[in-house]
């Protein structure tokens, strides 16, 4: 199973970034994804999820509104739309795949994460 | 979505076991049997340990195992090795399809 997140680096406060997970080694359409993000020397905190079909979305209050999941199971991929970005989004952004096909429950994979940062 | 309660640090010297608790309320740990345990070494990514309170996640060593009784679910770490210094962070299913990790305990072997 391998998880590759790409998408991360600068941008200034209000602006934008896309970030993508792409997987392998396993049956993306089956299992529900999610992004959990750490801010240096913090723990992770999970940010957003999405079910197997992607009929179901699940934000974190933190980012309810500028964040946007999705995923493309023809493409066994994973999105973060992030806009309004603020300073305190600076972090690691891991993807990471659900032992449940539909609600977020605990994750068995994770990948090695891209970096956001935020700042002007 | 408020964290976890966990112990800032536990200590241990090799050989011995350790427990490292995981506080919620009804609305997380003591609603649901979804709590998950990750270890997590310097600049690595976390690790799976335990799913579903008590499962081990895939190749981890029989000497993790996960409990849970009322709102505290609880990492026991017997045997413990050098190799098991690391942060440890618990996470638990939420109310409204959310998901709250700890505030992560440190592991120091002495």
């Amino acid at each position: 199973v391998q998880l590759v997140e790409s998408g991360g680096g600068l941008v200034q406060p209000g602006g934008s970034l896309r970030l993508y997970c792409a997987a392998s080694g396993f049956t993306f359409s089956t299992f529900a994804m999610s992004w959990v993000r750490q801010a240096p020397g913090k723990g992770p905190e999970w940010v957003s999820g999405i079910s197997n079909s992607g009929s179901n979305t699940y934000y974190a209050d933190s980012v309810k509104g500028r964040f946007t999941i999705s995923r493309d199971n023809s493409k066994d991929t994973l999105y973060l739309q992030m806009n309004s970005l603020r300073a305190e989004d600076t972090a690691v952004y891991y993807c990471a795949s659900d032992v449940d096909m539909v609600k977020v429950r605990g994750f068995d994979y994770w990948g090695h994460g891209t970096l956001v940062t935020v700042s002007s | 979505q408020s964290a976890l309660t966990q112990p800032a640090s536990v200590s241990g010297s090799p050989g011995q076991s350790i427990t490292i608790s995981c506080t919620g309320t009804s609305s997380d740990v003591g609603g649901y049997d979804y709590v998950s345990w990750y270890q997590q070494h310097p600049g690595k990514a976390p690790k799976p340990m335990i799913y579903d309170v008590s499962n081990r996640a895939s190749g981890v060593s029989n000497r993790f195992s996960g409990s849970k009784s009322g709102n505290t679910a609880s990492l026991t770490i017997s045997g413990l090795q050098a190799e098991d210094e690391a942060d440890y962070y618990c996470s638990s299913y939420a109310n409204s399809n959310t998901l709250v990790f700890g505030g992560g305990t440190t592991v120091t072997v002495l």
